[in-house]
């Protein structure tokens, strides 16, 4: 199993649309967990952090369930500027994991008008 | 304002040739990282420091080479051993633990010419 899973997409949603994501992880140690936005040949960029249940800053909300292994992200009310790729973020598993991440390979996202 | 820099943003090397990609950062972090991502898919870890004088290992080591002799700068050298090094560059910091995940430069576009 894979340490972080997410469905490629892409999702194709309109304006306006509510959209979810989802990411499960293999490491069941993992304390906190990250959603990154990467623009097209741009730097990820953090756009979440999740160390509880959950957090919600604006139109994005992040659940965490640990004891089914998943993260997910909603977004409201999509607008065209949140085309992107989303990429879920957990620690490495391993005694000399400390400090290393493990990235997903990311869900594309297009919001058209 | 703290950040990280990479230089350059694109960098053309010949068959044979060693390249050296710049990565620094002023936020006093202990740990870096090095990244390479290529198109379509996840960010797979190349090398890591998480004190000065020390680096390890990522995942795809071979062909690549880093040094860490001051805490704010970590070269990672693309050596002519690469066969395939044509990619998407991404060097990050942290404080230790990555509790608050990473920060990233803006990357360096590497071709083989």
């Amino acid at each position: 199993r894979k340490e972080v899973e997410q469905d490629p997409g892409p999702f194709n949603v309109p304006e306006g649309a509510t959209v979810a994501f989802n990411c499960t992880y293999s490491n069941s140690a993992s304390q906190s967990f990250f959603w990154y936005r990467q623009d097209c040949r741009k730097e990820p960029k953090l756009l979440m952090s999740v160390y509880s249940s959950g957090n919600e800053d604006g139109r994005f909300t992040a659940q965490l369930n640990r004891a089914s292994q998943y993260i997910s992200l909603l977004i409201r009310d999509s607008k065209l500027s949140d085309s992107a790729t989303y990429l879920c973020v957990a620690p490495r598993a391993g005694g000399t994991s400390y400090g290393k991440l493990t990235f997903g390979q990311g869900t594309i996202l297009t919001v058209h008008p | 304002d703290g950040g990280i820099t990479q230089s350059p943003k694109y960098l053309f090397r010949k068959e044979g040739q060693n390249v050296t990609l710049s990565c620094e950062q002023n936020l006093n972090h202990d740990a870096m990282y090095w990244y390479r991502q290529d198109p379509g898919q996840g960010l797979r870890l190349i090398y890591y420091s998480q004190i000065v004088n020390d680096f390890q290992k990522g995942d795809i080591a071979e062909g690549y080479s880093v040094s860490r002799e001051k805490k704010e700068s970590f070269p990672l050298t693309v050596t002519s051993a690469q066969k395939n090094p044509t990619a998407f560059y991404l060097c990050a910091s942290t404080a230790q633990g990555a509790n608050y995940g990473y920060t990233f430069g803006s990357g360096t576009r590497l071709t083989v010419v």
